[in-house]
């Protein structure tokens, strides 16, 4: 079993709508809780973190954390095809490594 | 924002060469940094974990004897892949987390090694 896992996508959504991208991890010992986007060939950069559960919010991206149910989640509202790219789930355990989801491509089409 | 310059951006080699990378923190100091591979279509997988000054911990499956990381200053961390073969092509990511930081590493740019 994967420690964190994505669904690969892709995940089609119409330039305007919300885009929701989950997330799942094993370890109940983690912490903290990363959204990376990635265009092809780039390096991640991100997006946001996380590291309570409920809802975070920055501008049109809102991470959600369920730790009981160990699950994270990240919407994108207003979807532009410029978000178009592969985002990654990466969740921080107690030993403080990172692990990264398989991603999720999404595509915005105009 | 913190950054964090990797270099060289792509690199071609010839096989059984080495190749240095370089991970700099361009405006903060960085007591870890992490060594990434990404694989085409594939997530990115945790090489090693480097801090300053002392030796760097790789994950299983990972050869230290040829992938040989050296953190040397707050600054600056090299990733050598000795005697290169084919299958080391790859995309190579480095990330810096600053000192007495709660939030995650930065990432630098990646390194896209071919090796022929």
């Amino acid at each position: 079993q994967k420690e964190v896992e994505q669904n690969s996508g892709p995940l089609s959504v119409p330039e305007g709508a919300i885009a929701s991208l989950n997330c799942t991890y094993s370890d109940r010992g983690s912490q903290s809780f990363f959204w990376y986007r990635q265009y092809s060939g780039k390096s991640p950069e991100l997006i946001m973190f996380i590291y309570s559960n409920g809802d975070k919010e920055d501008g049109r991206f809102t991470a959600q954390l369920n730790k009981a149910s160990q699950y994270v989640s990240l919407l994108i509202r207003d979807s532009q095809p410029s978000d178009s790219a592969t985002y990654l789930c990466a969740v921080r355990s107690a030993g403080n490594m990172l692990t990264f989801g398989g991603g999720t491509r999404l595509m915005v089409k105009p | 924002g913190a950054v964090v310059s990797q270099h060289p951006s792509w690199v071609i080699c010839k096989s059984g060469t080495s190749v240095k990378i370089e991970c700099r923190s361009l405006d903060f100091q960085a007591t870890t940094m992490f060594w990434y591979r990404q694989f085409p279509k594939q997530s990115l997988m945790l090489m090693a974990t480097s801090n300053e000054g002392s030796k760097a911990t790789y994950e299983q499956g990972v050869e230290k004897d040829k992938f040989l990381i050296n953190h040397a200053s707050l600054t600056l961390s090299t990733l050598t892949v000795t005697s290169a073969h084919p299958e080391d092509s790859s995309f190579y990511i480095c990330s810096a987390r600053p000192r007495d930081s709660g939030t995650e590493a930065f990432f630098g740019q990646g390194t896209r090694l071919t090796v022929v």
